[in-house]
């Protein structure tokens, strides 16, 4: 099975704070996502990623930016944290022509 | 275009009984459509899909899916809840003609088993 690691499970971060999220994965797949998760809101697209060095704004990228430099590693970036950015952020990998997305734990962030 | 809307953000059912997880999905093509399962403090894991075969498609732990393309649904069952079954389960659907195809999310519906 896919693993895919995210590297916190809770953060609290202050306000205006740069802000890291890692997610690293273990079966070499092209595709990697940031989904935020809200009660009521289910999952909601970031940021996706088909390639090294590529990346793709999703449903709200606003106030968010993504980093990619290795095909196992995908970073989001919360460049000056804001407190409706408190939330759940979830990572997920696909492998290309395949229909499945594995997922991380989650981490769950406040921003105080 | 796509989207699914997913009917009660929250059902409880006794332990034995049906479950039953309604979906509905819009998609102007074909559609692959899933259910993912969340247990709490985890990340989402696969239920079952349907990527265009059988309409009845069977998963892990019991649950079931039937897609019905005349009543655009896809809603989950499971003859005789279990306790452990207490989760969130997710919708989602994804059109398959060419190049990249955003999976959308419903807005989860979460489940209770009473003893």
């Amino acid at each position: 099975d896919v693993k895919v690691t995210q590297s916190s499970r809770y953060l609290v971060k202050r306000t205006g704070e740069k802000v890291f999220l890692e997610c690293v994965q273990d079966m070499d797949h092209e595709n990697m996502f940031w989904y935020r998760q809200d009660p009521g809101l289910g999952l909601r697209l970031i940021y996706f990623s088909y390639d090294v060095k590529m990346k793709e704004k999703g449903d709200i990228p606003e106030g968010y930016s993504v980093s990619r430099e290795k095909k196992e590693r995908f970073s989001l970036i919360l460049e000056s944290a804001s407190t409706n950015q408190t939330s759940m952020y979830l990572c997920a990998a696909q492998g290309q022509g395949f229909h499945i997305q594995y997922f991380g734990a989650g981490t769950r962030l406040s921003v105080l | 275009a796509q989207s699914v809307t997913q009917l009660g953000s929250h059902v409880s059912v006794s332990e034995g009984a049906l479950v039953l997880l309604r979906c509905n999905y819009s998609s102007s093509v074909p559609p692959y459509l899933f259910w993912y399962v969340q247990y709490p403090n985890q990340g989402l894991q696969l239920l079952l899909k349907y990527t265009s075969a059988a309409t009845l498609v069977k998963g892990i732990n019991g649950f079931e899916a039937e897609f019905k393309k005349s009543e655009t649904s896809f809603h989950l069952t499971k003859p005789s809840a279990h306790m452990s079954d207490a989760a969130e389960y997710f919708c989602a659907v994804r059109g398959h003609s060419g190049g990249y195809q955003k999976v959308t999310f419903g807005t989860g519906t979460k489940l209770q088993v009473i003893p």
